[in-house]
């Protein structure tokens, strides 16, 4: 049981390169989220889903793309990176039934050059 | 928008020492919760408080959640060198939104 995987754990990239982060996860879980994370701004929510083939936008959505084609799976696209999406990426996730706690996966560090 | 405020953002405190963080919203809250991130690694959720008024207790860490649900709080008794990491808060209205966290460094 791995709980919440995140591929890959570290990229750099060229502004203006795109890149996909595959999130999945093996408890069955309908939510799932994509959070970045930057020094001494805590934990902001980029895109959300509710369900398999559905998504949301969070806090900061702009400059992402998000696809939930199955339930395990939930990617996070850039499309044409940008130095300020320079972060660590986590995704999380969390079942229908409340404690409402949310699983992290690893992280993902990317540098966008 | 909803608005979670955590202080202090740093905590030096030597070994044995207590420590508490503060965690404020701008809106009443649904519930609120608390993780810990160690360095280098990710969130790992610590307690969900709901109830106006609550006070919970995992050992040396007691939770609480203000009577208005605004305003939350984590103490630790006599801190350990294990206690590293950052804790965050998170409160519930429409979404969970984390407070900025609150890095604590303890010198043995």
């Amino acid at each position: 049981n791995a709980g919440v995987t995140q591929t890959p754990k570290f990229r750099v990239l060229k502004t203006g390169q795109s890149m996909t982060l595959l999130c999945a996860q093996d408890m069955n879980h309908e939510y799932m989220y994509w959070y970045r994370q930057d020094p001494g701004m805590g934990l902001r929510l980029i895109h959300y889903s509710v369900g398999e083939g559905t998504t949301a936008k969070g806090e900061v959505p702009d400059g992402y793309n998000v696809s939930r084609l199955k339930k395990q799976n939930f990617l996070l696209g850039l499309e044409s990176a940008a130095p300020s999406q320079t972060s660590v990426y986590f995704c999380a996730s969390r079942s229908t039934e409340n404690t409402g706690e949310l699983f992290f996966g690893e992280g993902s560090r990317l540098t966008v050059l | 928008g909803q608005q979670v405020m955590q202080i202090p953002q740093y905590q030096h405190v030597q070994e044995g020492e207590d420590f508490t963080t503060y965690c404020n919203s701008s809106t009443t809250l649904s519930n609120i919760q608390w993780y810990k991130q160690r360095p280098g690694g990710h969130p790992v959720f610590l307690i969900q408080l709901v109830k106006s008024g609550e006070v919970k207790k995992q050992k040396r860490l007691t939770f609480q959640f203000g009577e208005a649900k605004k305003n939350s709080s984590l103490h630790i008794t006599a801190t350990q060198t294990t206690d590293v990491g950052t804790y965050f808060c998170a409160g519930l209205l429409h979404m969970l939104t984390f407070g900025g966290g609150t890095r604590l460094m303890v010198k043995p």
